[in-house]
Parts: C-alpha cells; sequence; structure tokens
C-alpha cells in the first residue's frame, strides 16, 4: 500500500530555511504518472499549495511564494524534499505531502497525502 | 489566482441526514473541481475529481454536481464516519487552489 511520510525539524527560527523530506512506500517516485508535492494549512486557514515536482526534476511553485521555495527529488532514495527559506511566522502551518496525477487531465488531482507534520516558526 | 468559496463554513447534521455542501469559483473551472475529506490528525482523502466522478473505493452516498462556477457535493445519508471537514479545489490552472473547508458536525 502506497504511503507518503513527512519529516523533519518541527521548530524553525525566523528568517532560517524549513526542511523536510517526504518518504514515499509502496510504489517508485519514478512513475511519468506523477508530480510529487507539498501543501500547507497554516493555522486556521485554508490548504495552500506550496508546488510539485517531476520525476525528472522539474518543478513548479506557486508564485506566492517569491521564489522562496525548492522542491527537490532523490529517486535513488524514493524521497522528495521541502526547502522554504528566510521563513516567518506566517509560516507556521501543517505540512503535508501528497502524489498529483498528472496524466489524466479530468483527474486532475491530489490523490494521495501524508498524515501532515507541525512545523513551527519561533525564536 | 482563482478563488474558492465554499458554504456553509460549518454545518449540524445527524446520521441519516442529507447534506450539501456548495463550492464557488471565482471564475469557470469548467469541470475541473475536485473534493476532499479530511479528519484531524489523519491524511485528507481524494473522493471525487472533474466534478462529479467518485475516485475508486469512495462509498456512493458521496457526489458530485456542477460546471462552470458552481458545484456541489452531497451526502445522500450521513453516516458516523463521515463527520470530517471537506475541501473542494480548482485543477483548471496552477496555481491550485482550494476552499476554505466545510466542516460537518453531529
Amino acid at each position: 500500500q502506497l504511503q507518503l511520510q513527512e519529516s523533519g525539524p518541527r521548530l524553525v527560527k525566523p528568517s532560517e530555511t524549513l526542511s523536510l523530506t517526504c518518504s514515499v512506500s509502496g510504489d517508485s517516485i519514478s512513475s511519468s504518472s506523477y508530480y510529487w508535492g507539498w501543501i500547507r494549512q497554516p493555522p486556521g486557514k485554508g490548504l495552500e499549495w506550496i508546488g510539485y515536482i517531476y520525476y525528472s526534476g522539474t518543478a513548479y511553485y506557486n508564485p506566492s511564494f517569491n521564489s522562496r521555495v525548492a522542491i527537490s527529488i532523490d529517486t535513488s532514495q524514493n524521497q522528495f524534499s521541502l526547502s522554504l527559506h528566510s521563513v516567518t511566522a506566517a509560516d507556521t502551518a501543517v505540512y503535508y505531502c501528497s502524489r498529483h496525477i498528472r496524466e489524466v487531465r479530468r483527474k486532475y488531482a491530489f490523490d494521495l497525502w501524508g498524515r501532515g507534520t507541525v512545523v513551527t516558526v519561533s525564536s | 489566482d482563482i478563488q474558492m468559496t465554499q458554504s456553509p463554513s460549518s454545518l449540524s447534521a445527524s446520521v441519516g441526514d442529507r447534506v450539501t455542501i456548495t463550492c464557488r469559483a471565482s471564475q469557470t473551472i469548467s469541470i475541473y473541481l475536485n473534493w476532499y475529506q479530511h479528519k484531524a490528525g489523519q491524511a485528507p482523502k481524494f473522493l471525487i475529481y472533474a466534478a462529479s466522478s467518485l475516485q475508486s473505493g469512495v462509498p456512493s452516498r458521496f457526489s458530485g454536481s456542477g460546471s462552470g462556477t458552481e458545484f456541489t457535493l452531497t451526502i445522500s445519508s450521513l453516516q458516523p464516519e463521515d463527520f470530517a471537514t471537506y475541501y473542494c479545489q480548482q485543477s483548471y490552472n496552477t496555481p491550485h487552489t482550494f476552499g476554505q473547508g466545510t466542516k460537518v458536525e453531529i
């Protein structure tokens, strides 16, 4: 059964870089059918798409992150990672990794998610 | 960015009730609308794609409808395991955007 599991520091200081990794088990991340990405939910707010990456390394980002974000992929480890630079308290959120269907247009969707990890930005 | 607005933000219902949640897009998105169910502490679950197509394994009491800018998610007979927060999401273009959620409570 395919599972996604987020890992990384739960507490990050302001102005530093938030780094998270998503480990994928049960299937290969080197599939042409999917993107692999990140979504977050700040406390009391809605879900916000951060970006996703294809197994080739091509990444797509939400412009609202103003180039602070980078997503990378390691197919040998079957995992992908998020780096969010220059964080502030506004980046405190639950961060989810997810899989996005890309091969069937009408089925473009985040079909699998991790349970999420809480990251707090505070000194 | 396309703004997604859900209503209501929360509702109270009983087991067996018929529940309808509305999602409106700030511009036309054709049928490119997905629905998700989220329970606290769990991974969100993908329910419906292309406005009305049920994802494999999702109970048939869930249904979706709509096109253009207005969409609905209906649960025909609410079950205890359906108490959760529901989100719509447009897949018409990027950045992908979500509604603010509708919490279905007992």
